[in-house]
């Protein structure tokens, strides 16, 4: 079974430009997770989608962050326009309807940010 | 809402010996407390849980301890070996919200040869 594949892992861009990640959850995992991880602290959540709905966005930036799940199933997490601080790993993860405690972690993209 | 805060932010020990982390919560509805391993450049994997109607739960070398009173578990790795070297997080998820956990800033292990 495939694990959770992100791309691209990593990316380096300018301030002010815009940036895109992907994230190809596992099969048949209904809920999938986007973590923003900063050196030497853990994940932090921007939003968590049940199938196509998000059902928790609460900590993501909206002025400048959006995420979609169109079809419940890949999702892609947007940044417009990067800023300094944006530079960081970020981390997608699912889990299975039956267990959603459960989470399985991508391996990530690490943004750097100029 | 939940707070994780998580003990030591470094720690190092000899090969062999045991290593403990520990972390507290503050929200007393978190039934789910999973720890998560992170090699360098890879990506965080589950190694144990426990959920908080026991106290205690063991798989090979690695245990956890639980302990819902004083809000607070427990890593336990004995006869560690250079491998263990990463950094490893706790997390604690909400009865009522399933699925969104909170986690900790991570404890970053060496294991000296």
């Amino acid at each position: 079974e495939a694990g959770v594949v992100q791309s691209p892992r990593y990316k380096i861009i300018e301030k002010k430009q815009p940036v895109a990640f992907w994230c190809n959850p596992i099969s048949g995992h209904n809920t999938l997770y986007w973590y923003l991880q900063n050196l030497g602290q853990g994940p932090e959540l921007l939003i968590r989608y049940e199938n196509e709905e998000a059902v928790d966005d609460s900590q993501l930036p909206k002025d400048r962050f959006s995420a979609e799940r169109l079809k419940g199933v890949d999702s892609t997490l947007k940044i417009q326009p990067a800023e300094l601080g944006d530079s960081a790993v970020y981390l997608c993860a699912s889990s299975s309807r039956d267990n959603k405690n459960i989470q399985y972690f991508g391996a990530g993209t690490r943004l750097s940010v100029l | 809402g939940e707070n994780v805060e998580q003990h030591p932010s470094t720690l190092s020990v000899q090969e062999g010996d045991s290593a403990v982390i520990k972390c507290t919560y503050s929200d007393s509805a978190s039934n789910y407390f999973p720890w998560y391993k992170q090699e360098l450049g890879k990506r965080p994997q589950l190694i144990i849980d426990i959920r908080s109607n026991v106290g205690e739960k063991k798989d090979q070398r690695i245990a956890v301890t639980l302990n819902k009173t004083a809000k607070h578990f427990s890593l336990h790795i004995t006869e560690t070996q250079p491998e263990d070297s990463a950094v490893y997080f706790c997390a604690a998820s909400m009865r009522t919200n399933a699925g969104k956990s909170t986690f900790g800033d991570g404890t970053t292990l060496t294991v000296k040869p």
